[in-house]
């Protein structure tokens, strides 16, 4: 079983619409939090890298949460951009000496004018 | 422009051919690593590297191989292509396991 799960799998929004991605995880012990945006045919891109101690993390209109307590983080999109069609990763790197990371296997936001 | 180069763009082998995957970062970065994504899952890590000379797999090796002579090459060999192979890899590199990831655009490998 996958260590992070994300829902929804896909979603459709309306331009301007604000929307919000859902990341539950296993890992443990907790190092930190990262959420990527994947464009169609290219590698995914950081938005957001957050630690236990971190509640919040904003990148423009990109809001980041993390509650360590239930293992649970959210990436809000607010007033979605036709250039927000994408796919958001979530990824959690497991507190320990080495760069491995457990990756979500993504929503898929579409946004329609 | 800074960032992680990986060629080619599109690959598409026969079964039992073996080929090379190119991946160069010039941020003088210490870590780099490949990964294969698959429809429906997560990315998964193949290989990595925490610098020249030194490599470790990941958690699907099987069928790939890698090197790393110097700090900014990180080349992914196919030994002998098979169908479960199909996949779209990428080639990552970080300054240090608390930093993001830079990824590269994607190898997107066929094999028949």
């Amino acid at each position: 079983k996958n260590q992070v799960e994300q829902s929804p799998q896909s979603l459709i929004i309306l331009e301007g619409k604000n929307c919000t991605l859902q990341c539950n995880y296993t890992v443990s012990p907790f190092s930190n939090l990262r959420w990527y945006k994947q464009d169609t045919g290219r590698g995914p891109v950081s938005l957001t890298i957050m630690t236990f101690s971190e509640n919040t993390k904003s990148n423009g209109r990109y809001t980041a949460t993390l509650d360590a307590d239930t293992k649970q983080s959210s990436l809000h999109i607010t007033a979605s951009q036709l250039s927000d069609s994408a796919s958001y990763i979530c990824v959690v790197h497991k507190r320990s000496n080495d760069y491995k990371l457990s990756f979500g296997a993504g929503t898929t936001v579409t946004v329609r004018a | 422009n800074a960032g992680v180069t990986q060629t080619p763009k599109f690959q598409v082998l026969k079964t039992g051919q073996s080929m090379t995957l190119q991946c160069a970062q010039d941020m003088n970065h210490e870590y780099m690593s490949w990964y294969r994504q698959d429809p429906g899952m997560g990315l998964r890590l193949i290989h990595y590297s925490v610098g020249a000379g030194i490599t470790d797999q990941g958690e699907v090796p099987n069928g790939y191989n890698v090197s790393r002579s110097t700090t900014e090459d990180f080349p992914l060999r196919l030994l002998s292509a098979a169908p479960s192979q199909t996949s779209v890899y990428f080639c990552a590199s970080s300054y240090s396991s608390d930093y993001g990831y830079t990824f590269g655009s994607g190898t997107r490998l066929t094999v028949v």
